[in-house]
């Protein structure tokens, strides 16, 4: 079974400056998930999708984050203006239905570096 | 909503030692209860899970955590780690109903010396 793939690896990209990572989930997962990784500290969910719906995006800083499921199956997140703040790992996640009983699966995630 | 914390920011540990990583939650609903283990640029993977039943959990790699419900407590344990269990290890819950995500705690840095 192929992993849930994200590109890409790594950015480096100047304050200000927009960025976009991609993830491409376990297929037939109905459920994906964005989460921020700051170093030092554990994940943060960003997003929760059903299918193309959100389910739960009461922690992403609408004002500079954007993110979409098309088709209920890729997720692209986007950070437009970039902080110092942003840099982190980006991980995405996805699970069958809701996820407690088989676990989430998570990709190796983007590392985002701004300067 | 959920918390967790992981107390232990780093535990040093020498091979073939035993080790317990430690984890309390705090939720006003029943949880599931996960580790994750993270190596360098890598994801998170899954190591053992609480969804009900026993709660001594038996999971990859030769580690168990048990869950302590009056305690609100979910402990990973090892008897005896090698210098390839050096990682960041991740404790997270979620509600048992509903369409929730993970929530995690900041993590411990297991570092195995031989």
């Amino acid at each position: 079974e192929a992993g849930v793939a994200q590109s890409p690896r790594y950015k480096i990209i100047e304050k200000r400056q927009s960025v976009a990572f991609w993830c491409n989930p376990i297929s037939g997962h109905a459920t994906l998930y964005w989460y921020q990784q700051i170093l030092g500290q554990g994940p943060k969910l960003l997003i929760q999708f059903q299918n193309n719906g959100v389910v739960d995006d009461s922690q992403l800083p609408k004002d500079r984050f954007s993110a979409e499921r098309l088709k209920g199956v890729d997720s692209t997140l986007k950070i437009q203006p970039a902080k110092l703040e942003d840099s982190a790992v980006y991980l995405c996640a996805s699970s069958t239905g809701t996820g407690g009983h088989y676990g989430y699966t998570f990709g190796s995630g983007t590392r985002l570096t701004v300067v | 909503a959920q918390s967790v914390t992981q107390l232990d920011s780093q535990v040093p540990v020498f091979e073939e030692a035993p080790v317990e990583l430690r984890c309390n939650y705090s939720s006003s609903v029943s949880v599931y209860l996960f580790w994750y283990v993270q190596y360098p640029n890598q994801g998170l993977q899954l190591l053992l899970k609480y969804l009900s039943g026993s709660t001594l959990v038996k999971g990859i790699n030769g580690f168990e955590a048990e869950f302590n419900k009056s305690q609100t407590s979910f402990h990973l344990r090892k008897p005896s780690v090698h210098i390839s269990d050096t990682a960041e290890y991740f404790c997270a819950v979620r509600p048992d109903t509903g369409r929730r995500a993970l929530t995690f705690g900041s993590g411990t840095r297991l570092q195995v010396q031989p």
